[in-house]
Formats: C-alpha cells, sequence, structure tokens
C-alpha cells in the first residue's frame, strides 16, 4: 500500500529562516504530488501540486517543491518565512494508473510555528 | 464562491450515542469525499461519492458508519454507535472533476470535531 511519511512533526523557525520539510512515499510507479496548508482556524487548501514536467514547482506565497523521483522525495522550501506560515503543512499523494487516479493519500503533517 | 459548508462544527457525545454530520459542497461540483483526521495524524479518506453513486468506501467501517448523497448534493455521514476511538475531526471536501480524473485540487470544509466521552 502506499504511504507518505512527513519526517518532522513540529519545525520552529524565526522569520526570514529558510525552510525545507520533508516528504517522501512509498510507491514505484507514476505518482502525483501534493502540498496543502492549513492555517490556524481554517480549512485544509492546496499550496502547489506536480503531476509532470518541471519537477520544480511554484505554488502560492513564495513556496516551492521538488520532485526527485530516484529519492522518492517531494519536499517544500521557502527561502525566507513569515510569522504568517504558522500552519500545519501536509505532503499528499495519489497514484497515476494511466486513464484513472488513486485516492489522496495524506502525511501526518508538519507544524510550523515562525516566531516573529 | 461559497466554499464547503459543514455541520455541526462541534459535538461532544458518549459512546454509543449516534451522531450525524451534514456536508454542502461547492455548488457543481460532481465528487465528495468525507475523510477521518485524528489528532496528529493526516486525513484518511473513509467515503468518495461521484454524484451520488459511490465510488469508494473500502476505508469505512460499515458497521457503525454510514453515509449517503441522495441528490447528488449535499451529504450526511452517521456513525451508530460511536466509539471512544471515533473521535476526531470528520472533514468533507468536494472537486470539480469526476472520480476517474482527480487532479487533487480538493476544496476543504472546516469540519466538524467529534468528541465521544
Amino acid at each position: 500500500a502506499q504511504s507518505v511519511s512527513q519526517h518532522n512533526h513540529h519545525v520552529i523557525l524565526s522569520e526570514a529562516a529558510s525552510l525545507e520539510l520533508g516528504c517522501n512515499y512509498s510507491y514505484g510507479g507514476t505518482v502525483n504530488l501534493f502540498w496543502y496548508v492549513q492555517y490556524p482556524g481554517q480549512h485544509l487548501q492546496l499550496l502547489l501540486k506536480y503531476f509532470s514536467g518541471d519537477p520544480l514547482v511554484k505554488g502560492i506565497k513564495g513556496f516551492e517543491a521538488e520532485f526527485i523521483k530516484s529519492k522518492f522525495s517531494f519536499n517544500l522550501r521557502k527561502p525566507s518565512v513569515q510569522w504568517s506560515d504558522t500552519a500545519e503543512y501536509f505532503c499528499a499523494v495519489n497514484v497515476n494508473y494511466g486513464g484513472s487516479q488513486g485516492n489522496l493519500i495524506f502525511g501526518k503533517g508538519t507544524k510550523l510555528s515562525v516566531k516573529p | 464562491e461559497a466554499g464547503v459548508a459543514q455541520s455541526p462544527r462541534y459535538k461532544i457525545i458518549e459512546k454509543r450515542q449516534s451522531v450525524a454530520f451534514w456536508c454542502n459542497p461547492i455548488s457543481g461540483h460532481a465528487t465528495l469525499y468525507w475523510y477521518q483526521q485524528i489528532l496528529g495524524q493526516g486525513p484518511k479518506l473513509l467515503i468518495q461519492f461521484q454524484n451520488n453513486g459511490v465510488v469508494d468506501d473500502s476505508q469505512l467501517p460499515k458497521d457503525r458508519f454510514s453515509a449517503e448523497r441522495l441528490k447528488g448534493v449535499d451529504s450526511t455521514l452517521k456513525i451508530q454507535p460511536a466509539k471512544l476511538e471515533d473521535s476526531a475531526v470528520y472533514l468533507c471536501a468536494s472537486s470539480s472533476l469526476g472520480g476517474a480524473e482527480i487532479t487533487g485540487e480538493l476544496f476543504f470544509g472546516e469540519g466538524s470535531r467529534l468528541t465521544v466521552l
């Protein structure tokens, strides 16, 4: 069965620090990859997604993620975090079966706290 | 555009009682999902509807959980009888595409937090 691992449970950074959140998945075939974000008191929303093409994907609010197929990874990065980036971040994967897609499988999430 | 609406936001019940959650997806979205998110974990799919048909309910504990989407619009998730381990946030999400063409852009509601005592 497919699974998603997020290495960090809670990350604490100061404003302007660089961010990298790890995500690894287990599946040897073609996958679609996503990062969702949940700001305090708000609903989950899509941050960015990868389906094919350029493995470096840019999302909203200055976030980007790089798909490294050989490492089964899709790490999220931001060069300089802001206090408003405080949120919980979820990596998610679904299997691309060609004509159809599997269900979205989420990691356990990483809580990011940014100190002003 | 109105988002995904869920109610109630919070519910506290005792074990063996029943509870129902309601979801109204974004207008026009054919696909509707119910997820369970236990504290400290990511969301886990319980059931997926496309219009009023079930696409996937393989992870739904059918001895106590049921869900319906009779007219292909809003949906209800019921738990009867509830157990302590059902304490979680129940998330509803919708998508404009069919189950076979999912792009991953799910639009989530704010969730219904259930506490079972």
